[in-house]
């Protein structure tokens, strides 16, 4: 048990469609990642909070996509106006430790149709 | 971003054998990990190296950090089915390579 949980584990929708998906933490953590991972390759960075303020983006990251960490627990990525192009696992991590270990959730599975 | 490059792309053993794998960047790291990822699942740290020459042992795995910081390699010894997964590297926590797929025949 990483301590990470993911809501929904999966989800089918039409293209154009807004989803959000949501990261909860068992306890406090002041460092929560998202990352995204197609078929065949390794997690992709996409975004960084220490507690609630989002302090790194990545390119990937387009303004379709939007992070929150509103109380510095859990997390929301929402896509909007999503394309086929979405469909990926998106995973939620916590940095642990003095080397910022990350620990991810069971991941979120995006099926856009 | 930074690339890292895993080989092999994926293996099939028979149950008992050895594993290796290795992971090569362009750029120097300042900490390596290595992750196993089951279907469906997120990845699952195995291992973390910290230091360059370091060689780490957690249980029948056993990982090192190269001594030019741009290199990986994981070992299992004596494989079990369970070791049925894709083994990923990540170099500075954040960059991920592209996974090895190992399949243990029983």
């Amino acid at each position: 048990d990483t301590g990470v949980s993911q809501d929904p584990r999966h989800k089918i929708t039409k293209r154009g469609q807004n989803v959000t998906f949501r990261c909860d933490p068992i306890s406090e953590h002041n460092r929560l990642y998202w990352y995204r991972q197609t078929l065949g390759q390794g997690p992709e960075f996409l975004t960084y909070f220490q507690n609630e303020a989002q302090l790194e983006k990545s390119r990937l990251l387009s303004d379709r996509f939007s992070a929150e960490r509103p109380k510095g627990s859990f997390s929301t990525l929402e896509i909007q106006r999503t394309e086929q192009g979405d469909s990926a696992m998106y995973l939620c991590a916590l940095g642990i430790g003095l080397y910022n270990e990350q620990f991810f959730g069971p991941g979120t599975r995006l099926t856009v149709l | 971003g930074q690339q890292l490059n895993q080989s092999p792309q994926s293996m099939f053993i028979q149950e008992g054998e050895d594993v290796s794998m290795n992971c090569t960047s362009s750029s120097i790291f300042n900490t390596w990990l290595w992750y196993k990822q089951d279907p469906g699942e997120g990845p699952v740290l195995l291992i973390a190296l910290y230091k360059a020459g370091e060689l780490t042992s957690n249980g029948r795995l056993t990982a090192q950090f190269g001594i030019t910081r741009k290199d990986s390699f994981l070992n299992i010894s004596a494989s079990i089915p369970s070791d049925v997964g894709i083994y990923f590297c990540s170099g500075n926590q954040f960059y991920f390579g592209t996974g090895t797929s190992l399949t243990v025949i029983p």
